[in-house]
């Protein structure tokens, strides 16, 4: 399998639980993204990691924690989640310092209850 | 700030009717400006870099270009398979890999 592949692709979660994204890519990319999607707004980005290493963290409540193991994996873990979360997420790849040539997964599209 | 502004924010075109799509920004130091098309129900798919003022790329029926203080993504004789959302975004020189998006522009190719 090629590309960037997210799974699952719809979660529907209570405001309780606690679950996680994941988020694999066969491209040989160094970094690594997760980005939010809500309607109307445009894609903001959450993490960034490079080489396995958190390089950037734009501001983003303590309830969502990403977790890179290896440079092909990206996980992001949810809990405490609050309905204004409802949105899709997205993965993305790229190879070092081409961060605005990103390949990106289909999503999860996310429904907190 | 780094700022991208994306009009229209929907176009509904006769196939065949050529049109562009415009992308304003406000960046410290431009590190290059991006542009993706997305489908319903799926991540955005990478299209062109642009780096500097004057420079311009096509693929297929479109071409993207770029000024000092916006870019635009001209389709020409539109198909309806080119209906999909497209989106600009900047990367500066502020910010590790830090990539600013705009709204995105809904593009409706009707046979």
């Amino acid at each position: 399998e090629t590309g960037v592949t997210q799974t699952p692709r719809h979660l529907v979660m209570g405001m309780t639980n606690k679950k996680s994204l994941k988020c694999e890519q066969h491209l040989g990319h160094n970094a690594m993204y997760w980005y939010k999607q809500s309607a109307k707004k445009p894609l903001e980005l959450m993490f960034v990691y490079s080489l396995e290493e958190r390089v950037e963290n734009n501001s983003v409540p303590s309830r969502f924690s990403p977790e890179c193991p290896n440079s092909s994996h990206l996980f992001l873990h949810l809990h405490t989640l609050q309905p204004e979360d409802s949105a899709l997420y997205l993965c993305a790849s790229s190879p070092l310092q081409q961060g605005g040539e990103a390949f990106f997964g289909q999503g999860t599209r996310l429904t907190v209850v | 700030e780094d700022q991208v502004t994306q009009s229209p924010e929907a176009l509904r075109l006769q196939e065949g009717e050529s049109s562009s799509l415009n992308c304003s920004y406000t960046v410290s130091g431009l590190r290059g400006l991006f542009w993706y098309r997305q489908d319903p129900g799926k991540g955005p798919e990478f299209l062109f870099t642009l780096y500097s003022a004057g420079e311009e790329k096509e693929k297929e029926r479109l071409k993207a270009t770029l000024t000092k203080k916006e870019s635009f993504l001209h389709i020409t004789a539109p198909k309806p398979e080119d209906s999909a959302t497209y989106l600009c975004a900047v990367r500066s020189s502020g910010g590790y890999q830090k990539v600013t998006f705009g709204t995105g522009t809904k593009l409706q190719v009707i046979p």
